[in-house]
């Protein structure tokens, strides 16, 4: 079965700095990647997505993450953040083959200093 | 195009009772998941429906049951209610052959007391 972890589960990072969101997923292949953000009594958004090819992928609001297979890890990058930025970040995974549903990390609230 | 959308957005129920919740998918998508999403457990898969059919589910009790009329349009409906299943739950749309491309509705929070 999958499953995703997100070990931090708050952040706090100055406006301006960089950031980086960790995340490990258990699959007995490469599964589908994505990261998702919420926002304060909001539903999710799609920052982006992996399915193959490139193992670095952008997205949007200035949002990148890496595919590291032999660490089976999908972490979320951002050079510079923003006020905006403070949110929910939520990591999942799909299955390629089987059953297709999506399975999300605990999150990381993400806190910005200004 | 607008959004998926979720009604109600908020919801009080009192324990034992039932509650039905609605979502609408995006114009043209014909399949819609839901999700439950709790600080304690935080986002679960309940089950998606395509063309009318429930294709996958979750693991939660017979309590939760779902259905998609021709429009796309679906229900989840909770028997029974337990104080555990206040949660918001989110409801997403994906266009026909990209299950993975879910956009999602800003859910129903329900309350149960």
């Amino acid at each position: 079965a999958q499953s995703v972890t997100q070990p931090d589960i708050h952040i706090t990072v100055s406006e301006g700095a960089s950031l980086e969101l960790r995340c490990n997923y258990s699959y007995g292949a490469t599964p589908y990647l994505f990261w998702y953000v919420q926002s304060p009594g909001q539903g999710l958004q799609l920052l982006l997505k992996y399915f193959s090819g490139d193992t670095l992928v952008q997205g949007i609001k200035g949002f990148e993450a890496e595919f590291k297979r032999s660490q089976s890890s999908f972490n979320l990058r951002k050079p510079s953040v923003h006020w905006s930025d403070a949110a929910e970040y939520f990591c999942a995974v799909g299955a390629p083959q089987g059953a297709q549903k999506l399975v999300f990390g605990q999150g990381t609230r993400l806190t910005i200093n200004p | 195009k607008a959004g998926v959308t979720q009604t109600p957005r908020y919801l009080i129920k009192t324990r034992g009772q039932q509650v039905t919740l609605s979502c609408s998918p995006i114009s043209g998508h014909r399949s819609v998941s839901w999700y439950q999403q709790t600080p304690g457990q935080g986002l679960q898969f309940l089950f998606e429906y395509f063309s009318e059919t429930q294709r996958n589910k979750g693991n939660f009790p017979g309590r939760f049951s779902g259905r998609q009329f021709s429009n796309s349009r679906s229900e989840m409906n909770v028997s029974t209610l337990e104080l555990g299943d206040s949660a918001l739950y989110l409801c997403a749309s994906s266009p026909q052959g990209s299950f993975y491309e879910q956009y999602f509705g800003p859910g129903t929070r329900l309350t149960v007391t």
